[in-house]
């Protein structure tokens, strides 16, 4: 079975100030990628997404994630940080050997943006 | 809004009583899954439904939640005779079904049992 791995549980950033957010997945095979962000009192979305191509993916809000396949990684990265982008960022993992799309998710990282 | 509902979106009940959730898709998605998240958590998988099969179910998912898709549509998510560990925010998904695709989250029914 699949697992993810967040290093950073609490991250707190003043406005400006670049963003990488660790995720480490484990599973041998194929894998789909995604970041979610759930803002405060909102749901979770999707913030970008790997399937397969170039592993530089960019989502919406000036995000962008790298998949090195080689670390099993898929960190997220801002060059500048908002005091909106104060949320929670799930990253999350599903695996192409089933139709299935269910995804194992990361346990979150809280950022706290300060203005 | 054509978006992921759920109801309620927040449940309060007492230990050994039952609770029954309901989940509406994205009208044209045909997977739907069940999460649920407590407290410094991600979404944990519990069960998932291609039209009105359910094709999967997590060792989570005990003897006493059931869920239902019963026309491919809306589905449900009872537990019978909930305990406190129950209390937790449960979530609904949905995607298309097109081989590779995101899923779309509805935003959760809270449910704290006392």
């Amino acid at each position: 079975a699949q697992s993810v791995s967040q290093h950073n549980h609490h991250v707190i950033l003043s406005e400006a100030a670049s963003l990488e957010l660790g995720c480490n997945y484990s599973y041998g095979g194929t894998v789909n990628l995604f970041w979610y962000v759930q803002y405060p009192g909102q749901h979770l979305q999707l913030l970008l997404k790997y399937f397969s191509g170039d592993p530089l993916v960019k989502g919406i809000k000036g995000f962008e994630a790298e998949f090195i396949k080689s670390k099993f990684s898929f960190n997220l990265r801002k060059p500048s940080v908002q005091w909106s982008d104060t949320a929670e960022y799930f990253c999350a993992v599903s695996t192409h050997n089933t139709n299935a799309g269910k995804s194992t998710f990361g346990d979150g990282t809280t950022l706290t943006v300060k203005p | 809004d054509t978006g992921v509902s759920q109801n309620p979106r927040h449940k309060i009940t007492k230990r050994g009583q039952n609770v029954t959730f309901r989940c509406d898709p994205i009208s044209e998605h045909n997977r739907l899954y069940w999460y649920r998240q407590t407290l410094g958590q991600g979404p944990e998988f519990l069960t998932y439904f291609q039209n009105e099969a359910q094709l999967e179910k997590s060792r989570l998912l005990s003897d006493r939640f059931s869920a239902e898709r019963p026309k491919g549509s809306f589905s449900t998510l009872e537990i019978q005779r909930t305990e406190q560990g129950d209390s937790a925010m449960y979530l609904c998904a949905s995607d298309p079904d097109r081989g590779a695709d995101e899923q779309f989250f509805g935003p959760g029914t809270r449910l704290t049992v006392l």
